[in-house]
Formats: structure tokens, sequence, C-alpha cells
């Protein structure tokens, strides 16, 4: 089956530093998403990302983050200044379907930030 | 707003037993359910779906039927293995095709 691969698995940041996370989605998809998960928490929906835009963003993604498809294979989330709070998984996942995007979304593997 | 609910973890089973997950939801309209499972290092791949009332899902023995009358979508399964240690997670589409809502995932454990 085709996967979703981020990379790095665990990045380790200090608090204020800037962080990149890192998506390579399924070739053929056009819809790209950021999800997170605080450690005991609900996986939380932070934005949607079609046709080189942000197409529907949560209240959590405030000025602090960005995306970005630079190269036509990868799909990033900018983190400009990180504080504590912002430790969590991050899932990225992707969707081909113009229709019901997200009923077949697929995600990747998280990468778990720590924020110290 | 749209939001799952699901049963405190962790769960955990001798092999062989039976394993019910429960998980409701509160919704407008009339979303799609689904579970997805994270096995350990790996990504949330989807396990089930079902998208209208009374549909039932399933996969790999696992079932789950949905319920509009009690808002509910338990995951069922009637005899788990150790490779079914894992956390799984409830998740809703709501109507409008807005991103997926997910609860806080119930993480299992089955014990050889």
């Amino acid at each position: 089956e085709p996967e979703v691969t981020q990379t790095p698995s665990h990045q380790v940041t200090q608090m204020g530093q800037e962080v990149i996370l890192r998506c390579v989605p399924i070739s053929n998809h056009l819809y790209f998403y950021w999800y997170r998960q605080i450690l005991g928490q609900k996986v939380e929906f932070l934005v949607s990302f079609y046709n080189n835009e942000i197409s529907e963003k949560s209240e959590i993604f405030d000025d602090q983050f960005s995306v970005e498809r630079p190269d036509g294979s990868n799909f990033t989330l900018k983190i400009r200044s990180t504080k504590l709070e912002d430790s969590a998984m991050y899932f990225c996942a992707s969707s081909g379907l113009r229709g019901d995007r997200s009923l077949r979304a697929f995600f990747g593997q998280g990468t778990r930030l720590t924020v110290v | 707003g749209d939001s799952v609910t699901q049963m405190e973890g962790p769960v955990t089973l001798s092999e062989e037993a039976f394993l019910t997950i429960n998980c409701t939801y509160t919704a407008t309209g009339y979303p799609s359910l689904f579970w997805y499972v994270q096995y350990p290092g790996e990504g949330l791949q989807l396990l089930l779906k079902a998208t209208k009332a009374d549909d039932k899902g399933s996969n790999k023995g696992f079932e789950a039927t949905y319920r509009k009358e009690t808002t509910s979508f338990h995951l069922e399964k009637g005899s788990v293995q150790v490779s079914d240690s894992a956390v799984y997670f409830c998740a809703l589409l709501p109507s409008g095709n807005t991103p997926l809502v997910f609860g806080k995932g119930t993480r299992l454990s089955v014990i050889a």
C-alpha cells in the first residue's frame, strides 16, 4: 500500500527555536493535512492544503505556523518560535479524491516534537 | 461542535479474549465514522469505516456498527491476538466534509 513518509521521527528543540517538520505525501494525491496530538489528548486538526494554498485551518494554526509545498513532493510544517506547549506528535496526511477527500486519508507515522 | 468520546485506556486483555472499545459521538447532520489504528512505530491506518446509519464496518476480525439512535460506533473483536496491541482511534467526518475529528485514542495491550 502507498505510504506517507514523515521525517524526522523525533525532534528535540529548544524553546524559541524554529523547526521544520517534513512530509512526503503519496505522489498523486491532491489534499494535504497536518494534525497533532498532545500527549494524552485528542488528535487535533491543524491545517489542510490544496492547490498550493491553505484551504482550511483551525484556531490552533496561528501566525507561529506555516505550511509549504516547496518542490512538488515535500509538504512541510514550520513552527517559527517553538513553545513548550508545542510538544506533541505531529501527523501528516494526504488524500487524492476530489469528492470525499477526507474519507480516504492516508497518515504518516508521525514526528514527535519535544520542546525543552 | 462535533466531538468524539472514547473509553479511557489502557485496556489489557489476554489473548483470545473479547474486545470492546466504546466510542460515542456528537455531530450535526450525518457524519461518517471511522476507526484508525496505530501500531508501535507506525502511522495511523484506517481500520474500518461506516458512512451511514446501521452500516457495519469490518476488517481483520474487527467490527463496528453505526448506531444513530445511541450515537455510538463501538469497536469489537471476538478473539484478540498479541499482534492487535496498538492504539485505536475513533473518528468522525462531519457531513460538510471538513477535516476528521478524532477521539483521544485507547491503548490496547494483549498478553499471551
